[in-house]
């Protein structure tokens, strides 16, 4: 099994801030890394695939990048919609999800 | 636009099957290169994937939870099923289907809780 690790588990930002989430593998998944919004109440929704690549409709104040065991999940400038839990999932091997990072407001 | 729409008892009595199905429309659970996944959320806790069904008909299974399991589709209805034995408090969650394409969860359902209780 792949273990994702996530950190931090909470983020605590003000709209307009910059947001870093990581995610650490236990062993490489080359690029087959995937990020997710996900807020009470509703499906999580994919925001990046493939490490680096937006998915479709996704504002460009997201970006992902990394390769191999790291990983990183960046938020240009908080809006307050993008309150939530971003997890990472890899699928290098069986789906595995990361534990989750909370991005609060401060 | 695919949409995926869980559909199941809310409750289920411990050491019996949990059953739920989920019924797609805007696209069909045979057209190439997709698996149809169940993915579940304790409450309070993060996301497990349980397993898949390939559109070809073939699964696969977290291993946690493979003797347990079985998913299975209806081609003729566009739908495909989660079997999830032996529950316990410890299954309770949230449940989704979601499509699984190119590495990614890109269409879920919405979501359905179940509540593992006598």
């Amino acid at each position: 099994e792949i273990v994702l690790t996530q950190s931090p588990a909470t983020l605590s930002l003000s709209p307009g801030e910059r947001a870093t989430l990581s995610c650490r593998a236990s062993q490489s998944v080359r690029s087959y890394l995937a990020w997710y919004q996900h807020k009470p109440g509703q499906p999580p929704r994919v925001l990046i695939y493939d490490a680096s690549t937006r998915a479709t409709g996704i504002p460009a104040r997201f970006s992902g990048s990394g390769s191999g065991t790291d990983f990183t999940l960046t938020i240009s400038s908080l809006e307050p919609e993008d309150f939530a839990v971003y997890y990472c999932q890899q699928r290098s091997d069986w789906l595995t999800f990361g534990g989750g990072t909370k991005v609060e407001i401060k | 636009q695919v949409q995926l729409q869980e559909s199941g008892p809310g409750l289920v009595k411990p050491s019996e099957t949990l059953s739920l199905t989920c019924i797609v429309s805007g696209g069909s659970v045979t057209s190439g290169a997709y698996y149809w996944s169940w993915i579940r959320q304790p409450p309070g806790k993060g996301l497990e994937w349980i397993g898949y069904i390939y559109y070809s008909g073939s699964t696969n299974y977290n291993p946690s939870l493979k003797s347990r399991v079985t998913i299975s589709a209806d081609t003729s209805k566009n739908q495909f099923s989660l079997k999830l034995s032996s529950v316990t408090a410890a299954d309770t969650a949230v449940y989704y289907c979601a499509r699984e394409s190119w590495r990614r969860l890109d269409y879920w359902g919405q979501g359905t809780l179940v509540t593992v209780s006598s």
